[in-house]
């Protein structure tokens, strides 16, 4: 298995301008994460979703943030606006409806916000 | 409270020393706790789980639970230069929450 796929890896924009980041779970993974990790807060639940179906959105930070999950091996992050503080790596991590409680990470996008 | 602490160290122990990680947790109700290892600029992996007081062992890694006191802890026998690492304490609260972690370095 491949793993959990995340891009950019790696990306830079400005401020106020619109950053979509990307997820696939691993296949048959009934569970996807959405995290936010930086030194100050270090590793924080954004949303997480059953079967597509968002379960829990109370970490995403603001309406600036929004995530969709349209069918099962697809994910999206956006900001919008994107801000400085913005600037962080975000994690995607899926799990099993057997397993549910180990989850595995995809990379990471190193997000950056001039 | 913070849902999740931990010592943020860093802590530094020689190799073949035993390093002791902390973590407390503020809810009760969690029933399930972990720890995962991350290395510098690549993601968390899961390498300990543990539900039951007591200690679970699994090769040079112990975890220790206790509901009462609300803690866990990680304790790594016979440490490793390759066991220098970041670690999280997380608790299963009906969602997984994740400490600020803890650096390890193991001194050659």
């Amino acid at each position: 298995d491949a793993g959990v796929i995340q891009s950019p890896r790696h990306e830079v924009t400005e401020m106020g301008q619109e950053v979509t980041l990307r997820c696939k779970p691993i296949s048959g993974h009934d569970y996807l994460f959405w995290y936010r990790q930086t030194m100050m807060r270090g590793l924080e639940l954004l949303i997480y979703f059953n079967n597509n179906v968002p379960i829990d959105d109370s970490g995403m930070p603001e309406d600036r943030f929004s995530a969709k999950m349209p069918n099962a091996s697809f994910s999206t992050l956006k900001i919008q606006p994107s801000e400085p503080r913005d600037s962080a790596v975000y994690f995607c991590a899926s799990s099993s409806d057997r397993d549910s409680e180990k989850l595995f990470f995809g990379s990471g996008t190193q997000l950056s916000v001039l | 409270q913070k849902e999740v602490e931990q010592n943020s160290g860093p802590l530094s122990v020689p190799e073949g020393a035993i390093a002791s990680l902390n973590c407390t947790y503020s809810d009760r109700g969690s029933q399930s706790f972990f720890w995962y290892r991350q290395y510098s600029g690549k993601s968390p992996e899961l390498i300990m789980s543990i539900y039951s007081n007591g200690d679970k062992e699994d090769g040079r890694f112990t975890a220790q639970l206790n509901k009462a006191s609300q803690y866990v802890s990680l304790l790594i026998r016979d440490s490793q230069p390759s066991d220098s690492a970041t670690y999280l304490c997380a608790v299963n609260r009906g969602d997984m929450r994740f400490g600020a972690g803890t650096r390890l370095t193991v001194k050659p």
